[in-house]
């Protein structure tokens, strides 16, 4: 079974509803965001990708919204899916070569 | 293409003993990476590379070494096993050639060090 994250923060949600799920990042120099899935027992799975020159990005059924002013990210998930349910984790790119600093995740719960 | 494919899946060791962890990736991606996952947290980089003989500490390198004699192969070596090392390690890669900072991870390898 899958221990990590037992303290993780959790969104709980209707099956149907949207979801928002929300980060907080600290270095005001990271020009690239990304946010990954992790199911239970798996490692984690690309989801969606902004450069700081942009402000929304959609892809399918997910949508990333930065605020560099406020330093935050948010994931809104349309529609939400028990398939939906996993940990999900923001991760920004440092100004290192192709390094990523992830952050602690929050764990998505959908309800049927 | 079988991605990022890891071995062992689960492992117990005693303190004081080594094992390496194997990464291996068939995509023909230049960078590969190791990370570490503790519960209730992200994760954290411990060594990476950019090519074939080239590897770089991340953030937690301590207790690990790497080395990259091939495009295909990543592995992380514990000399010295310490309970402070058990967690979930991850191995990633990814290329120039698709979305750049795009990493694809494997399975992961649970270590339990007692």
């Amino acid at each position: 079974g899958e221990s990590v994250g037992l303290h993780l923060p959790t969104l709980s949600v209707q099956e149907g509803d949207n979801s928002i799920i929300n980060c907080a990042y600290s270095n005001s120099a990271s020009d690239y965001f990304i946010w990954y899935k992790q199911e239970s027992g798996k490692g984690p799975q690309f989801i969606i990708d902004i450069r700081s020159n942009m402000d929304k990005r959609q892809g399918q059924r997910v949508t990333v919204l930065l605020n560099k002013t406020v330093k935050h990210l948010s994931l809104q998930i349309a529609a939400t899916q028990p398939g939906d349910s996993a940990v999900y984790f923001c991760a920004e790119k440092d100004t290192g070569f192709q390094k990523l600093v992830f952050g602690t995740g929050t764990r998505l719960l959908v309800s049927p | 293409n079988a991605g990022v494919t890891q071995t062992p899946k689960f492992r117990i060791l005693k303190i004081g003993q080594s094992m390496t962890l194997q990464c291996a990736q068939d995509m023909n991606h230049n960078y590969m990476y190791w990370y570490r996952q503790d519960p209730g947290m992200g994760l954290k980089l411990i060594y990476y590379s950019v090519g074939a003989g080239i590897t770089d500490k991340g953030e937690v390198p301590n207790g690990y070494n790497v080395s990259r004699s091939t495009t295909e192969d990543f592995p992380l070596r514990l000399e010295l096993a310490a309970p402070s090392q058990t967690s979930v390690y991850f191995c990633a890669s990814s290329s120039e050639g698709t979305s750049l900072y795009e990493q694809y991870f494997g399975p992961g390898t649970r270590l339990t060090v007692t």
